[in-house]
């Protein structure tokens, strides 16, 4: 994998599945993946920054996983709710440190009531 | 909270104009950034700025340049608009440098070069 790859690119849930998304990036010369979220007419906003192979976060019903030697990471939202709709990006750096992220297209997320 | 803002929410110019995009950002923050977002892309870098009249180039610098007079400031000019920036575009900012510092974005800016 050359870039960053997200998938599925849109899914339509009902409130109250659990869902998860897959990003997929290089996994040689990692340094560390971001997670963002983003609203329709909002700011992306953070959700998580993991460096470590084997990071777990937790932020409410959202969740994300990390494995940097096989070169993946989850996003799982438990239980959705309309207000999780949104698209969500990750991000990955490589090498260097600076904050040169590479994106992913995003996986849009639409949960119906 | 930090906020970043952007000058604009949507802007039409005609193709050869000379275009100004500001973002302003109000907690002393080191690092700005220039994205545009176009569909079926993920969000490509133009420009970043790690210090006051420092910049450096990103992926897609082509037929833009930037400005960064003031640390909160970070301007990104179109020197002549053309059609195909037409697109949607966020400035971001943070704290330091570190892979592990995460951005905080403006709302976008959405440009179409008629």
């Amino acid at each position: 994998i050359l870039n960053v790859e997200q998938s599925p690119q849109s899914l339509h849930v009902q409130e109250g599945d659990s869902t998860n998304f897959t990003c997929s990036f290089p996994s040689s010369n990692f340094y560390a993946l971001h997670w963002y979220r983003w609203e329709t007419a909002k700011s992306p906003e953070a959700l998580f920054v993991m460096t470590l192979n084997g990071d777990e976060k937790k932020k409410g019903r959202i969740s994300a996983t990390l494995n940097t030697k096989e070169g993946y990471s989850y996003l799982y939202i438990k239980g959705s709710q309309p207000e999780d709709s949104a698209t969500y990006l990750c991000a990955f750096i490589k090498g260097t440190g600076f904050q040169k992220l590479v994106f992913g297209t995003g996986t849009r997320l639409l949960v119906s009531p | 909270d930090v906020k970043v803002t952007q000058s604009s929410r949507y802007l039409v110019k005609r193709t050869g104009e000379k275009v100004f995009l500001e973002c302003v950002q109000d907690m002393d923050h080191e690092n700005m950034f220039w994205y545009r977002q176009d569909p079926g892309l993920g969000l490509r870098l133009i420009y970043f700025s790690y210090d006051v009249k420092m910049k450096e180039k990103g992926d897609i610098p082509e037929g833009y340049s930037v400005s960064r007079e003031k640390k909160e400031r970070f301007s990104l000019i179109l020197e002549s608009a053309s059609t195909n920036q037409t697109s949607m575009y966020l400035c971001a900012s943070s704290l330091i440098q570190g892979a592990d510092e995460k951005l905080f974005f403006g709302s976008g800016t959405q440009l179409s070069v008629l």
